[in-house]
């Protein structure tokens, strides 16, 4: 089955700096990428997601790079903010098996 | 109203006690999932369900058990809770927009 791997499992910034995350995934077939962030004592909400025929998707202040050959993509965070500090995680959804499966997390944090 | 509810919230049980957790939407999807998080080892599928007969086990279904009972319920079970299930549990659903995951719930065995 799939594996996703995620790193770094911390992070910290300084406020207005870019932060970056990086995962890899094994199955080849996986066509789904969503990156989900986590508040402290909240549900995991998505923020973005990009699927296998883009490598680059952009809203606002996030993006999200894909590398099909390398099986790996990334979350970009740029002019970060205090209210950006959480836990991240990235996922891969294979097309063959429909089930997804996530990283292990990375906790953001933004120091003012 | 929350569109994916899950109940209880928190709760503490002892060792080999039976538990349910129950979770119930408004979204009207037909996928839903159950999910455990741990520290360090992000969420992990435990059992997931695309319609009331379809019912599929995730990578760490061992010592849980699921029922569908309508669209809009998916109850997960511990049929003899031991202490390494001490998690918290996602209910999710699965529509157009990606996952929406409930509250979760907060379980303890000691």
């Amino acid at each position: 089955g799939e594996n996703v791997e995620q790193h770094p499992s911390t992070l910290s910034v300084q406020e207005g700096d870019s932060a970056v995350i990086k995962c890899t995934y094994s199955d080849s077939a996986s066509n789904y990428f969503p990156w989900y962030k986590q508040e402290l004592g909240k549900r995991p909400q998505l923020i973005i997601d990009i699927r296998s025929n883009v490598g680059e998707k952009k809203d606002q202040r996030i993006a999200v790079t894909l590398n099909k050959t390398a099986k790996h993509f990334s979350l970009h965070i740029t002019e970060t903010q205090p209210e950006d500090s959480a836990v991240y995680f990235c996922a891969a959804r294979s097309y063959n098996n429909n089930d997804m499966r996530f990283g292990a997390g990375t906790r953001l944090t933004v120091k003012p | 109203d929350a569109d994916v509810t899950q109940t209880p919230r928190n709760r503490i049980t002892k060792t080999g006690k039976r538990i349910m957790l129950e979770c119930s939407q408004t979204k009207g999807h037909d996928r839903m999932y159950w999910y455990r998080q741990d520290p360090g080892l992000g969420l992990r599928l435990i059992y997931y369900s695309f319609d009331v007969k379809d019912i599929n086990k995730g990578e760490i279904s061992d010592g849980y058990s699921v029922s569908r009972q309508a669209q809009a319920k998916f109850s997960l079970s511990l049929e003899s809770a031991i202490p390494n299930q001490t998690a918290l549990y996602f209910c999710a659903t699965r529509g157009s927009g990606g996952y929406t995951f409930g509250s979760g719930t907060r379980l303890t065995v000691v």
